[in-house]
């Protein structure tokens, strides 16, 4: 399709596993978010990739979150050794260039259950 | 300490009538402002984008305003219809080539 593309749409696991959820984004599309939605909270900013250049891992909230972007396209997110709190909503979202040019196209999202 | 604050969690309206949404923000000087919409177990989509420089923003039943000195945008839409019930997002930029910030949300509830 021509959208944002997100695989596991839900993913149920056990405390302590590791997990991997995968982003697919609009052909073309140079910048490349993570977000996490936990229930009733707004987007909470993880990682962002732009181009070629350094991504930026300021969102991220501990070095069980690791984030990688191949070829300038597919991206995987990774949480290793899940908690319960990691428990969310993890979306993806990309657009033409990054910066102040325009608007985000998110993906619907992985939904993911950490038991 | 750097904040966006929209003005209620939920809010209802009766069919017909017009829907103000606000978003506040502190400590921040964006460039522009963003609005999207978001249903259950959905990802947001982009509706408006306002820049610093422009008072207002039309767009069909849908107007934004922003107002840099009281560091606010307003949303409207106007002759509400009970399909306009979802949560709406603003969104704003920090500085430059960085992500933009979402608020937390509102979710409106158009009542027929």
């Amino acid at each position: 399709g021509a959208g944002v593309s997100q695989s596991p749409s839900n993913k149920v696991t056990e405390k302590g596993k590791d997990v991997e959820l995968r982003c697919d984004p609009i052909s073309g599309h140079t910048a490349l978010y993570w977000y996490r939605q936990s229930l009733g909270q707004g987007l909470e900013f993880l990682i962002y990739f732009q181009g070629n250049s350094a991504p930026d891992k300021s969102g991220l909230p501990s070095d069980r979150f690791s984030a990688e972007r191949t070829g300038g396209s597919v991206s995987t997110l990774t949480i290793q050794r899940t908690q319960q709190e990691d428990s969310a909503v993890y979306l993806c979202a990309s657009s033409i260039a990054g910066g102040n040019t325009g608007e985000l196209f998110f993906g619907e999202g992985s939904r993911l259950t950490v038991l | 300490s750097q904040k966006i604050e929209q003005n209620s969690e939920a809010l209802n309206i009766q069919e017909g009538k017009t829907a103000t949404l606000t978003c506040n923000y502190t400590n921040y000087s964006p460039a522009y402002l963003q609005w999207y919409r978001q249903d259950p177990g959905r990802g947001p989509v982009f509706l408006l984008l306002i820049r610093e420089n422009e008072k207002e923003k039309r767009k069909e039943r849908l107007k934004v305003t922003f107002d840099t000195t009281l560091k606010q945008s307003l949303f409207h839409i106007t002759a509400s219809q009970p399909a306009d019930s979802a949560t709406y997002l603003c969104a704003l930029d920090t500085m430059g080539n960085t992500p933009l910030v979402f608020g937390k949300g509102t979710r409106l509830s158009v009542i027929a």
